[in-house]
């Protein structure tokens, strides 16, 4: 049951590229998505989110696009940093319920100096 | 900065012993969770807990499985008697008022490990 998809396994972009990482998703309920960024041996760390009202949300080097239509999101980097490398889920969840996150796989984002 | 902890960090346990594993979330947040991460597998939902009672649970949270809010400050998560398939990473989430935000912010979650 893969609701959240995150079809490549890992990314490696060179240190000041952009890095874009991809989500797509099955159930048309989901109304806010999240990314996160984890390290090994730690919790997932909560980055940019955007709610299905918007198309874009940015903050600082980090922008979160959301295609309704195909159901995809994406997040890019930019300019890529090497503190950036780590593994990136996206997370999904339908507001108004107890909002529960359903996550994808994760990509791992190398950025090599 | 708030955070979200969690104890202890490691935990070794023999199959049929039951664990609590333990959750401070942030101090004003609404909203609790627990999830999991099997090894090489996607972090899954296990429970939510708000307003003291559980508000969803997964097909995972079965009998075994029970979560309370002792006091103010923690949130547990206890397993009565454990399995094999129980070993995983645990984490614990919070979130604040609705009107405030729905993002869910991660403790560092408790490595258990079930022999």
């Amino acid at each position: 049951d893969q609701q959240v998809k995150q079809n490549s396994p890992s990314l490696s972009v060179q240190e000041g590229r952009i890095s874009i990482l991809n989500c797509d998703y099955t159930n048309s309920m989901f109304d806010y998505f999240l990314w996160y960024k984890k390290y090994p041996a730690e919790g997932p760390t909560f980055l940019i989110s955007i709610s299905s009202i918007k198309d874009k949300n940015e903050d600082g080097r980090f922008t979160v696009f959301l295609n309704k239509s195909a159901k995809h999101l994406s997040l890019h980097i930019v300019p890529s940093q090497p503190g950036d490398s780590a593994v990136y889920f996206c997370a999904a969840s339908v507001q108004g319920g107890s909002e529960k996150l359903v996550f994808g796989k994760g990509t791992k984002l190398t950025v090599n100096p | 900065e708030p955070e979200v902890t969690q104890t202890p960090s490691h935990q070794v346990t023999q199959m049929g012993q039951e664990v609590i594993l333990r959750c401070v979330p942030i101090s004003n947040h609404l909203y609790f969770y627990w999830y999991r991460q099997i090894l090489g597998q996607k972090v899954e939902f296990l429970v939510s807990f708000y307003n003291n009672e559980i508000s969803e649970k997964s097909e995972i949270f079965d009998d075994q499985f029970s979560v309370e809010r002792p006091d103010g400050s923690n949130f547990t998560l206890k397993i009565r008697s454990t399995k094999l398939e129980d070993s995983a990473m645990y984490f614990c989430a919070s979130s604040s008022d609705r009107a405030i935000s729905y993002e869910q912010y991660f403790g560092p979650g408790t490595r258990l490990t079930v022999t």
